[in-house]
Parts: structure tokens; sequence; C-alpha cells
């Protein structure tokens, strides 16, 4: 089945220990996504690429980084973890080829990070 | 004011009854309104897109649309507690390129 893997699944990482997060997707779409979602909040986007564009939000921290060295594959790059980025980590593709506007965005399982 | 707001619940529902949650959103060019069940340290999953006014109905869920009013809603028939999770309604705007979530809704459906 076509679909979008994420792993780790569950991380641990100590406080300043640069970590990466790996996205995977199968589906053969052009914009993957990064979330940040914390307990009981919604997801807040961090960034997207459109194909190999990349597009920051303007309030995620500079901490985070992203990498998409093709089609399929997408990292997130956490820097310097502090505790305030314990956080389920969300990878979400969408098709886009209707455009942006009306595209379902697919969400892998997510890797849930702890910060010690 | 929040873009997409939701009532955060819980929304506490017998089985068999039916839930209603509600969405309101702020960009009134907003175009595309999706609804996602998250259980409680999963991911979201896609439950219904809804895109023109009116109502959109799959299997026990039923999506209504009033763009005037810039309303939302989420009708889940015959609840199971199976259906006990969080609802998060979500919007791509008029930028159309953003899709924004709500805070989620909680619902219980009690035996």
């Amino acid at each position: 089945d076509a679909m979008v893997i994420q792993n780790p699944r569950y991380q641990v990482t100590q406080f300043g220990k640069p970590v990466t997060l790996s996205c995977s997707q199968t589906l053969n779409h052009n914009v993957m996504y990064w979330y940040q979602q914390k307990s009981s909040q919604a997801p807040k986007l961090l960034f997207h690429y459109y194909d190999k564009d990349f597009n920051n939000e303007a309030d995620t921290p500079d901490n985070f980084q992203s990498r998409r060295p093709n089609t399929s594959f997408c990292f997130l790059d956490i820097r310097s973890p502090g505790l305030g980025d314990a956080a389920m980590y969300l990878c979400a593709t969408s098709r886009d080829v209707a455009g942006w506007s009306t595209d379902t965005q697919y969400f892998g399982p997510g890797t849930r990070l702890t910060v010690l | 004011q929040k873009e997409v707001e939701q009532n955060s619940g819980p929304l506490s529902v017998p089985e068999g009854a039916i839930a209603s949650l509600n969405c309101t959103y702020s960009d009134r060019g907003s175009q595309s309104f999706f609804w996602y069940r998250q259980y409680s340290g999963k991911s979201p999953e896609l439950i219904m897109s809804i895109y023109s006014n009116g109502d959109k109905e799959d299997g026990r869920f039923t999506a209504q649309l009033n763009k005037a009013s810039q309303y939302v809603s989420l009708l889940i028939r015959d609840s199971q507690p199976s259906d006990s999770a969080t609802y998060l309604c979500a919007v791509i705007g008029a930028a159309g390129n953003k899709l924004t979530f709500g805070g989620g809704t909680r619902v219980l459906v009690k035996p």
C-alpha cells in the first residue's frame, strides 16, 4: 500500500544533542510537510517542500532545518534540542496536481521526541 | 481571534447517538475544509473533505459547510466507542498556501 513512513517512531535525545527524524513516502507526492504537535495542541506547520523548493514558516526557529534529497525522502534536523522541543513530529504529503488550494494532506504515524 | 476555532470539549455522547461537532473560521475566502480524526498518541487521519456549500455524506459521517456563516460541522451518526478521539477541523485559506488546524474537539462515546 502507498503510504507515508516515519522513522523512528520514538526518539530520545539529550538536551543539545542533534537529532534527525526521517520521512519517506511511496505516494509520489510533490509536496512534503513537517509539523510539530505538542500535547493537546493543534499541529503547527514548521516548513514544507514543493518539489525541491523549500518554504519556511516565519515563526519556525532556526534550530529546525530540513532536507529533501529526492522525491521520496525528507528529513527534519533539530540542531540543538531544548526541553521545549519535546513533541510529536508529523510528516505529511500532498499530491498538488490541481493546485494547493484543494489538496488533501496525508499524515505519517509521527515520531515522538523526548528530550532529557 | 484564532483562525480556526473549535470547542475543545470533551463532547460526551451515549453510544448510538449523534455527535455534532462545530468549527468556525476567520478567512472568508477559505476554499477547502477537512475533518481529521486523531486518537491519543497517533497521527491525524482524514475523515472528510468538503469544498462546496451544503452537506457531504460518507458512511456514518456528514460534513456540512456554510461559507456565508464561515461555519463547517461534522455529524457522527450511530456513535460508537471507537469514535472516541479528538476531531481536528482544518482549513485552506484564500491564499491557498497553508492548512490551518483548529485546536480539536475531544469526543467521548460512552457505552
